[in-house]
C-alpha cells in the first residue's frame, strides 16, 4: 500500500449504529487530519493530530470521536449519527509546515457515509 | 488570520479554450500556496504548489499558477482545456501551524 488509504470506501448506517472509519498513511508523516465534505458546502476541518496529540477540534459534535493510536493510523468512531452527517469523510496526512513539506497534505480517497 | 477566496463556484469552458480559475488569499506570514483537484468520489490530489523562488509554478496535467504578491493572488491556468479536466478545484494556503486553509472550491465544466 502506498500513500493514504481509507476503509471502508462506502458505509451505510442507521442512526443507532456504531461504526468506525479507518485511515492509514504510509508516508512517514507526523500529522493527520479528518475532513468532512458535504454537498454544496466548503471542506470542513474536523480534527488535527500532530505527533499523535489532538491539536484541533473544530467544535465537532461528540457523536464523532477520533482516535490516533500511532502516527500511521487514525480512526473516526461514529455513534448515534444524524442524517445530516451523511457526507464524504476525507483523511489526510502531512509532514507539517517544514522547509521540506511546506505543510502539503496528502489525501485518501474518502469514505462515503450515508446515515439512514 | 489566513483566508482563501475563490471567485466563481462554477466555471464552464469549451474544450480547447483557456482555463482560468481565480484564487486570492490573505496571510500574515510568507504564504505557501496550493492547488488541489478533486474528481468525483475521490480525494484531493495536489496539482501544484508555491513555496519560495520562481513565482510561476508548473504542475501536473498542463496546469500552472502564478504567485502575485502585490495582488495577493494565485490564479490557476491551463492554455487548452480537455474534457478530462472537468473536476472541482481547491486553492489552499498554509497557516503557520499544521493546518491548510481551503477555499470553497470551483467546479470546472468542459463542453465539447
Amino acid at each position: 500500500e502506498t500513500g493514504v488509504t481509507q476503509t471502508p470506501r462506502h458505509l451505510v448506517m442507521g442512526m443507532t449504529n456504531k461504526k468506525s472509519l479507518k485511515c492509514e498513511q504510509h508516508l512517514g508523516h507526523n500529522a493527520m487530519y479528518w475532513y468532512k465534505q458535504s454537498a454544496k458546502k466548503p471542506l470542513e476541518l474536523m480534527f488535527v493530530y500532530s505527533l499523535e496529540e489532538r491539536v484541533e477540534n473544530n467544535s465537532v459534535p461528540s457523536r464523532f470521536s477520533p482516535e490516533c493510536p500511532n502516527s500511521s493510523h487514525l480512526f473516526l468512531h461514529l455513534h448515534t449519527l444524524q442524517p445530516e452527517d451523511s457526507a464524504l469523510y476525507l483523511c489526510a496526512s502531512s509532514q507539517g509546515r517544514t522547509r521540506i513539506s511546506y505543510n502539503e497534505q496528502f489525501f485518501g480517497p474518502g469514505t462515503r457515509l450515508t446515515v439512514l | 488570520a489566513q483566508s482563501v477566496t475563490q471567485l466563481g463556484s462554477h466555471v464552464s469552458v469549451s474544450e480547447g479554450a483557456l482555463v482560468l480559475l481565480r484564487c486570492n488569499y490573505s496571510s500574515s506570514v510568507p504564504p505557501y500556496l496550493f492547488w488541489y483537484v478533486q474528481y468525483p468520489n475521490q480525494g484531493l490530489q495536489l496539482l501544484l504548489k508555491y513555496t519560495t523562488g520562481a513565482t510561476l509554478v508548473k504542475g501536473i496535467n498542463g496546469f500552472e499558477a502564478e504567485f502575485k504578491k502585490s495582488e495577493t493572488s494565485f490564479h490557476l491556468t491551463k492554455p487548452s482545456a480537455h474534457m478530462s479536466d472537468a473536476a472541482e478545484y481547491f486553492c489552499a494556503v498554509s497557516e503557520n501551524t499544521d493546518k491548510l486553509i481551503f477555499g470553497t472550491g470551483t467546479r470546472l465544466q468542459v463542453f465539447p
